[in-house]
């Protein structure tokens, strides 16, 4: 079956743009996680979302939004980029959450 | 908020010799999930535990949940250069168990 698939897988964007990141869970899977990787902080959980619903929320600035569709799929926003937001985003998927994740191959994000 | 600490950071080891990784959390967990990442790729899930001092093994991987419940360790042996990664612990916290991950034991092998 069809893993879990992000796109796009590169990025390069200027501060003070918003960029938007697409994540297509295994199908059947209903818990979407987000994670922002970085070197220094390693895996930062971004949100959850189950059923189009957000269930859990990181410490992130209301910046960084999120959304789930009905098929599941999810996207990512981040607003007003800041140069500290170059990272890898990752995309998760489970049946329920809680247990474990398969991963997408991740979003590399510059912000220039 | 809970927190999951990994240690050691950083390990090298010579092809052929074990390497451990130990994972604590400040608070009692439902289950313990490992994780590996090769440079440049994504997590990989390896395997999760759900019992109190369950031990499983998949090759030469060996995987320990604590009795408590909130300690984990995966033990290699005989490290081999495919081994080569970040190895992630991870457990369920918080409402609707949001998974928080350790920041990772990064193993580099020496031919």
């Amino acid at each position: 079956k069809a893993g879990v698939t992000q796109t796009p897988r590169y990025l390069i964007k200027t501060r003070g743009q918003q960029v938007t990141l697409s994540c297509s869970p295994i199908s059947g899977h209903r818990s979407v996680s987000w994670y922002q990787q970085t070197p220094g902080q390693g895996l930062q959980f971004l949100f959850e979302y189950f059923s189009e619903t957000q269930r859990n929320k990181g410490n992130f600035p209301g910046r960084f939004s999120g959304r789930q569709f009905s098929n599941s799929r999810s996207e990512m926003n981040v607003s007003t980029l800041e140069l500290g937001d170059s990272a890898l985003y990752l995309c998760a998927s489970s049946w329920t959450g809680g247990y474990g994740y398969t991963f997408g191959s991740g979003t590399r994000l510059t912000v220039v | 908020g809970q927190q999951v600490m990994q240690i050691p950071q950083y390990q090298h080891v010579q092809e052929g010799e074990d390497f451990t990784t130990y994972c604590n959390s400040s608070t009692t967990l439902s289950n313990i999930q490992w994780y590996k990442q090769r440079p440049g790729g994504h997590p990989v899930f390896l395997i999760q535990l759900v019992k109190s001092g369950e031990v499983k093994k998949q090759k030469r991987l060996t995987f320990q949940f604590g009795e408590a419940k909130k300690n984990s360790s995966l033990h290699i042996t005989a490290t081999q250069t495919t081994d080569v990664g970040t190895y992630f612990c991870a457990g369920p916290g918080g409402a609707y168990d949001k998974i928080i991950f350790g920041k990772g034991t990064r193993l580099h092998i020496l031919p």
